[in-house]
C-alpha cells in the first residue's frame, strides 16, 4: 500500500514559472487537502477536497489552484510562482467523517 | 476564526528529563484535538483525544484533554535523544472538519 504519493520532492522555480505539484492516494479517502509548511509557522491549510469534483479553499488558498477529477489525485497548481511561495508542501488524506490525516512525504519547493 | 496555540515553542531538554508540551484552542464544532510528531519528514500520527479527562497513553508518552478549559497536554517521561522533534497540536472542527495546526513545539533531548 503506497499511502498517499507526492511527486516531485525538489524542484526550483523562477519567478513567474508555473508548475503543478502532484499527490495521489491509493486508500480511497475522500478527504483530501493541501498544506504548506514554513520556518515557526505550523502547517497551513491551502486547499482541501471533501471529494471528487468539490473544492475549497483554506487559510492560505492565494496563489495556487486546485481540482479533483478523480477520488485518487489532487494536484496542486502553481500558475505564477512567487518566491513567497518558496516552502514545504504536504498533501494529505483521510477517510470520509475520520479526523487522522495520513500524509504524503512532502515536496520542497524553492522560488527564486 | 479557529485558533489553535502551543507552548513552548522551543524546549531543550537532557535525557531522562520529563515534558509537558501544551495546546490551547478555540474552535467551533469542535470534534477531536490531535497530537503529531514530526521528524525532518512527514508528520506522524500520535494521538486524538475527543473525550474530556481521559488520558491517551503510548509507552512513555501521555496526553490528556480538557474540553472546559479547551487545552492539552503531551507528555513525554524519560526523555530519549529520538524524541527530539517538533510535536504540533491541531484541533478538527468547524466547516467539513478541517484540521488546524498549531506552530508546533521544537523539543530538543541533548545526551
Amino acid at each position: 500500500n503506497a499511502g498517499v504519493t507526492q511527486t516531485p520532492k525538489f524542484q526550483v522555480l523562477k519567478t513567474g514559472q508555473s508548475m503543478t505539484l502532484q499527490c495521489a492516494q491509493d486508500m480511497n479517502h475522500e478527504y483530501m487537502s493541501w498544506y504548506r509548511q514554513d520556518p515557526g509557522m505550523g502547517l497551513r491549510l491551502i486547499h482541501y477536497s471533501v471529494g471528487a469534483g468539490i473544492t475549497d479553499q483554506g487559510e492560505v488558498p492565494n496563489g495556487y489552484n486546485v481540482s479533483r477529477s478523480t477520488t485518487e489525485d489532487f494536484p496542486l497548481r502553481l500558475l505564477s510562482a512567487a518566491p513567497s511561495q518558496t516552502s514545504v508542501y504536504f498533501c494529505a488524506s483521510r477517510e470520509s467523517g475520520a479526523n487522522v490525516l495520513t500524509f504524503g512525504a512532502g515536496s520542497r519547493l524553492t522560488v527564486l | 476564526e479557529d485558533k489553535v496555540v502551543q507552548s513552548p515553542l522551543s524546549l531543550v531538554v537532557h535525557e531522562g528529563d520529563t515534558v509537558t508540551l501544551n495546546c490551547s484552542y478555540e474552535v467551533t464544532n469542535f470534534r477531536s484535538l490531535l497530537w503529531y510528531k514530526q521528524e525532518k519528514k512527514a508528520p506522524t500520527f500520535l494521538f486524538m483525544l475527543t473525550s474530556s479527562g481521559i488520558e491517551k497513553k503510548s509507552g512513555r508518552l501521555s496526553s490528556i484533554l480538557d474540553k472546559k478549559e479547551l487545552f492539552s497536554i503531551l507528555n513525554i517521561t524519560a526523555t530519549q535523544t529520538g524524541d527530539s522533534a517538533v510535536y504540533l497540536c491541531a484541533e478538527s472542527g468547524g466547516s467539513n472538519y478541517k484540521l488546524t495546526f498549531g506552530k508546533g513545539t521544537l523539543l530538543t533531548v541533548n545526551p
